[in-house]
Parts: structure tokens; C-alpha cells; sequence
């Protein structure tokens, strides 16, 4: 059954960056058959989408983060990474990784979620 | 990028009622890639509706999507005590970035 875990750091300080990692069980994140991605969400506001990695390392970012953001994997420990550079308190919210399928689909399978706060 | 706007913010009901979620989109875009998802407090989004009107593996029937172009509806015929919680619309029919609505939370009356 594939299940998805972060970690990370659970306070920040403002122009620091955030780390995050998911670990990936059930599946090989080199199947081809997912794209991975990090999804965060402010106290009491809903989702935003940050961004998605391929097998092959093709990334996909939201523009309003795209300046500030890095989402890579690491195939030998079947993680995936999410960096985010200068973070302000505006950053502090729920990190979830999650994956979807190949294809047009929705994300299907999330983690527990990490809270990270931003602050000194 | 695609403004997702539901409505409305807050629902109260009461079990056995029938629940009507809307989501309108800012502009119309690939048909049919819609999804909803339920959550609850301290927990990660549950996926319960892709494609519009696909219901995902293990979720109740009470549960429908329907909905084209730029309006988006979920229903739940009849309100069960687990159903009170937070729904979202999701869209990821357009180019990235894929967005989602700011909820409706469905609460008891």
C-alpha cells in the first residue's frame, strides 16, 4: 500500500529556508507512473499547490513560488525534496506531499501533513 | 491562473439533510477536470470526486459531483453524522498551476 511521509524541520526563521522531505513507501518513485508533489495550506485557508516532479526530474512550480522553489528526488532512498528560499510568515502553513497518476488526474494520495511555522 | 470561488462558506444542516456545494470557475477550462475533496480537522484532504462526477474507490454513493464550463456542484443526498467537515474544489484541467477553492465547511445545525 503506498504511503507518504514528511519531514523536516517544524520552525523556520524568516529568510531561512524551508526543507522538507517525503519518504515514499509501496511504490518506487522511478515507476512512471506518478507524479510527486508538495501542496501546503495556511491555517483556516485551503490548498495551494506549490509544485510536482517526474521520474525523468521534469518539475512543475506554481509562479508565485517558482522564484523560490526547488522540488527534486532522490531515487536511492525513494525521496523526494521540497526547498523553498527566503521564507517570510506568509510561508507558514501545512506541508503535504502527495502523488497523482500519470495523466490528467487529481492528487489521490497525501501525507499526514508537516506543520512549519516561520518565525524567529 | 483559475480562480476557484465556493459556495457557500459555511452550510448548516442537519443529518438526513441534503447538502448542495458550488464551485465557479473564473474562466472555463478542459472539461471535466474537476475534483472535490472532504477534510476533516488535523487530517489530510480526502479525494472523493475526480472528472467532475467519478466518484474515487470507497466513497459512498450519497456522494455526487456534477457540473461543466465554469460551474461545479457536489452533493450530498442525506447527511451522515461523518459528513461534517470541509469540502474543497480542485481544478487541474489548465496549465499549472493547479488551484483549489478557499472550502465550504458543512456544519451541524
Amino acid at each position: 500500500q503506498l504511503q507518504l511521509q514528511e519531514s523536516g524541520p517544524g520552525l523556520v526563521k524568516p529568510s531561512e529556508t524551508l526543507s522538507l522531505t517525503c519518504t515514499v513507501s509501496g511504490v518506487s518513485i522511478n515507476s512512471g507512473t506518478y507524479y510527486w508533489g508538495w501542496i501546503r495550506q495556511p491555517p483556516g485557508k485551503g490548498p495551494e499547490w506549490i509544485g510536482s516532479i517526474y521520474y525523468t526530474g521534469k518539475t512543475d512550480y506554481n509562479p508565485s513560488l517558482k522564484s523560490r522553489v526547488t522540488i527534486s528526488l532522490d531515487t536511492s532512498t525513494n525521496q523526494f525534496s521540497l526547498k523553498l528560499t527566503s521564507v517570510t510568515a506568509a510561508d507558514t502553513a501545512v506541508y503535504y506531499c502527495a502523488k497523482r497518476s500519470f495523466g490528467r488526474r487529481p492528487y489521490d494520495s497525501w501525507g499526514q501533513g508537516t506543520l512549519v511555522t516561520v518565525s524567529s | 491562473e483559475i480562480v476557484l470561488t465556493q459556495s457557500p462558506g459555511t452550510l448548516s444542516l442537519s443529518p438526513g439533510d441534503r447538502a448542495t456545494l458550488s464551485c465557479r470557475a473564473s474562466q472555463s477550462f478542459s472539461s471535466g477536470y474537476i475534483a472535490w475533496y472532504q477534510q476533516k480537522p488535523g487530517q489530510a484532504p480526502r479525494l472523493l470526486i475526480s472528472g467532475a462526477s467519478s466518484r474515487a474507490t470507497g466513497v459512498p454513493d450519497r456522494f455526487s459531483g456534477s457540473g461543466s464550463g465554469t460551474d461545479f456542484t457536489l452533493t450530498i443526498s442525506r447527511l451522515e453524522p461523518e459528513d461534517f467537515a470541509v469540502y474543497y474544489c480542485h481544478q487541474y484541467g489548465s496549465s499549472p498551476p493547479w488551484t483549489f477553492g478557499q472550502g465550504t465547511k458543512v456544519e451541524i445545525k
